[in-house]
């Protein structure tokens, strides 16, 4: 069974700083990964998706990389800003010898960004 | 602008009662995930369907759950009966693909309470 972990739980940094965020998975047989973006009672907004073939994609200061052989995603936040103040939610699409098993989430990292 | 919508926001009952949580796929999108999410447990999957078939539902309590798509746009989330460690928040996402991976979008959720 797929298990998502990210690191760290919580982070607190000074505005302008950049940032990583850490996902782990245990199981490499991914079609995708996702990064999610949370703010407080509200749904989930999708930020960056990385197929599995793919190395890495980029959307503003958002940069997202997948090492998929080592079970490992980065999500790297540049020039950070409070606005980006939120819990950020690593997923992955599995599948196994049945087909897809789909979407396993981690627990989330708590950003707050520092005026 | 195309979006996830789910209804009724907010659910407040009583236990016993049964509740049903609707949810309208974004136009176009084959397939439909349910998830529930609560700060001990995080965001787990409780169904998951392609082309209105279920794919997995096994993170769902079969005895008092039931998930179904009448149509391609409409699925339903039903618990009867209703019990206190049900409430949390109850998400439906959507996205396509003819097999394997989807990138997902998440409706702003249902926030279930149950007294």
């Amino acid at each position: 069974k797929q298990e998502v972990t990210q690191i760290p739980a919580a982070l607190s940094v000074p505005e302008g700083e950049n940032l990583v965020l850490n996902c782990s998975f245990t199981d490499s047989a991914i079609y995708n990964l996702q990064w999610f973006r949370q703010d407080p009672g509200k749904g989930l907004t999708s930020l960056l998706l990385i197929q599995s073939s793919q190395r890495e994609q980029t959307s503003g200061r958002l940069n997202a990389s997948l090492d998929k052989s080592s079970g490992r995603s980065t999500l790297y936040i540049a020039a950070s800003q409070p606005g980006d103040s939120a819990t950020y939610l690593c997923a992955v699409f599995s599948y196994s010898g049945g087909g897809a098993d789909g979407l396993t989430f981690g627990k989330g990292t708590h950003l707050i960004i520092q005026p | 602008d195309a979006r996830v919508t789910q209804t009724p926001r907010h659910k407040v009952t009583e236990m016993g009662q049964e509740v049903t949580m609707r949810c309208q796929p974004i136009l176009g999108h084959n397939t439909v995930f349910w998830y529930r999410q609560t700060m001990m447990q995080g965001l787990e999957l409780l169904a998951y369907f392609r082309n209105r078939a279920p794919l997995d539902d096994s993170g769902m309590p079969k005895d008092r759950f039931s998930a179904e798509m009448p149509d391609a746009t409409l699925a339903t989330l039903k618990i009867q009966p209703s019990e206190p460690r049900d409430s949390a928040v109850y998400f439906c996402a959507s996205g396509t693909g003819a097999s394997g991976g989807t990138e997902a979008f998440f409706g702003q959720g249902t926030r279930l309470t149950v007294v």
